[in-house]
């Protein structure tokens, strides 16, 4: 499994777009790359998926550069209700592998 | 939305003691898991089961863990014997097949504490 690096925390406030990049320089090619949400005494909660160039759904977007080095989650007009820990994934394989992931607070 | 249920959502049983969690995956789902999360730390996976066997588990699966599918609708993890250090939140997840592609559907959780 690929290793990821994310920030560790980032703040934020209401109506702003938050964009946090994960690191993830020995991606297989058959990696896809996943990004999960979880709320405090919550479950992981799917977000999106991407393999490569952008991909875009009614909640985020993923921006995969050509090198797939990288990627950067899209959180546009976060609510105080965003706040929560935001996990990248790099994987092929059904077991999924989490870090510690990136706290995300929002303020008013 | 389709949901993975959990229950109970919260269980306190006394070390030495058996514990069945139970989980209700998503009906037309393939695959279910178990994952675990200490208090602080991060997810960790303990077991994958597909047609009714497992098909991984990690070191963390050892003999005092279980998994069943008992019907066509529950699937539950057993803890034969607690250890203080089996407190935890667990997780169920399902997906409907083995690619990561459409991510898997977690449970709310069930917080073990053992005492």
């Amino acid at each position: 499994l690929a290793k990821t690096t994310q920030p560790i925390s980032m703040d934020s406030y209401e109506g702003q777009e938050v964009n946090i990049t994960c690191s993830h320089n020995n991606i297989a090619t058959n990696d896809y790359i996943t990004w999960y949400q979880q709320f405090p005494s919550q479950g992981p909660r799917f977000i999106i998926q991407g393999y490569k160039t952008k991909v875009t759904n009614e909640v985020a977007s993923l921006f995969i550069p050509a090198d797939r080095k990288s990627s950067t989650l899209s959180l546009p007009r976060v609510s105080l209700s965003d706040t929560a820990v935001y996990y990248c994934l790099v994987s092929n394989d059904y077991k999924l592998s989490f870090g510690a992931g990136t706290t995300v607070t929002v303020r008013a | 939305e389709p949901e993975v249920t959990q229950t109970p959502s919260h269980q306190v049983t006394q070390m030495g003691q058996e514990v069945i969690l139970r989980c209700v995956p998503i009906s037309n789902h393939l695959y279910f898991y178990w994952y675990r999360q200490i208090l602080g730390q991060k997810v960790e996976f303990l077991v994958s089961f597909y047609n009714n066997e497992i098909s991984e588990k990690s070191e963390i699966f050892d003999d005092q863990f279980s998994v069943e599918r008992p019907d066509g609708s529950n699937f539950t993890l057993k803890i034969r014997s607690t250890k203080l250090e089996d407190s935890a939140m667990y997780f169920c997840a399902s997906s409907g097949d083995l690619s990561s592609y459409y991510g898997y559907t977690f449970g709310s959780g069930t917080r073990l504490t053992v005492v």
